[in-house]
């Protein structure tokens, strides 16, 4: 199994440019997760989708869009990239069951925006 | 926000010694969870302690949870240079937010040879 794939895995925007960022897990999940990660830092959420037709707010949602396209795929969006946003982008996935809400990561695409 | 805590910043030991490091979160939680993080990588799941637990065991790895205190703690003993990485604990929001999670800003461990 692939587990959680995402990409791309390095890009480097203008500022003002768009991007979107791809993710597809094979677990059957029901929850997917948009984190950043600054250098040195925690993990901050960005946006979540309890299930498929649904997406939530995280910690620091403003500047990024989501979308769950389906139960496998979760899209974040960066519509006017800032060098604020100039992070590490991790997609992750968790369900209850059977894995008992274990978070599965994938590699994390690295963003810089100049 | 519910976004755990953890102590130390950084933490180095030799090889051999025991690590503990700690975790402190704000509100309820349904389950807590540490992961690793070694350089470069993704995140990976190390245990899962549920909130009407108090101990966990897998392999070289013990944790604790005090929900009266709010805190967590994670022991690697008989450390190894492998196990050099960072870790994370991550909690949810409690009650039926107990998919949406929340990590701390890491402890750093550097294990010597």
């Amino acid at each position: 199994n692939a587990g959680v794939t995402q990409t791309p895995k390095f890009q480097v925007l203008k500022t003002g440019q768009s991007m979107t960022l791809q993710c597809a897990q094979d677990m059957n999940h029901n929850s997917m997760y948009w984190y950043r990660q600054d250098p040195g830092m925690g993990l901050r959420l960005i946006y979540y989708s309890a299930s498929e037709g649904t997406t939530d707010k995280g910690e620091v949602p403003n500047g990024y869009n989501v979308s769950r396209l389906n139960k496998r795929e979760f899209s974040l969006r960066l519509e006017s990239a800032a060098p604020s946003q100039t992070s590490v982008y991790f997609c992750a996935s968790s369900d209850p069951l059977p894995s008992g809400n274990t978070i599965y990561f994938g590699e994390g695409s690295w963003l810089t925006v100049v | 926000s519910q976004q755990g805590e953890e102590d130390p910043q950084a933490l180095s030991i030799q090889e051999g010694e025991n690590a503990t490091m700690n975790c402190s979160y704000k509100t309820s939680i349904n389950n807590l969870q540490w992961y690793r993080q070694n350089s470069g990588r993704g995140l990976v799941h190390l245990i899962l302690i549920r909130s009407n637990e108090r101990e966990k065991h897998s392999g070289r790895l013990r944790v604790t949870l005090d929900t009266s205190k709010k805190s967590s703690s994670l022991l690697i003993t008989a450390s190894r240079a492998a196990d050099t990485a960072s870790y994370f604990c991550a909690t949810d929001e409690g009650g039926y937010n107990f998919n949406k999670f929340y990590f701390g800003s890491g402890t750093k461990l550097n294990v010597k040879p």
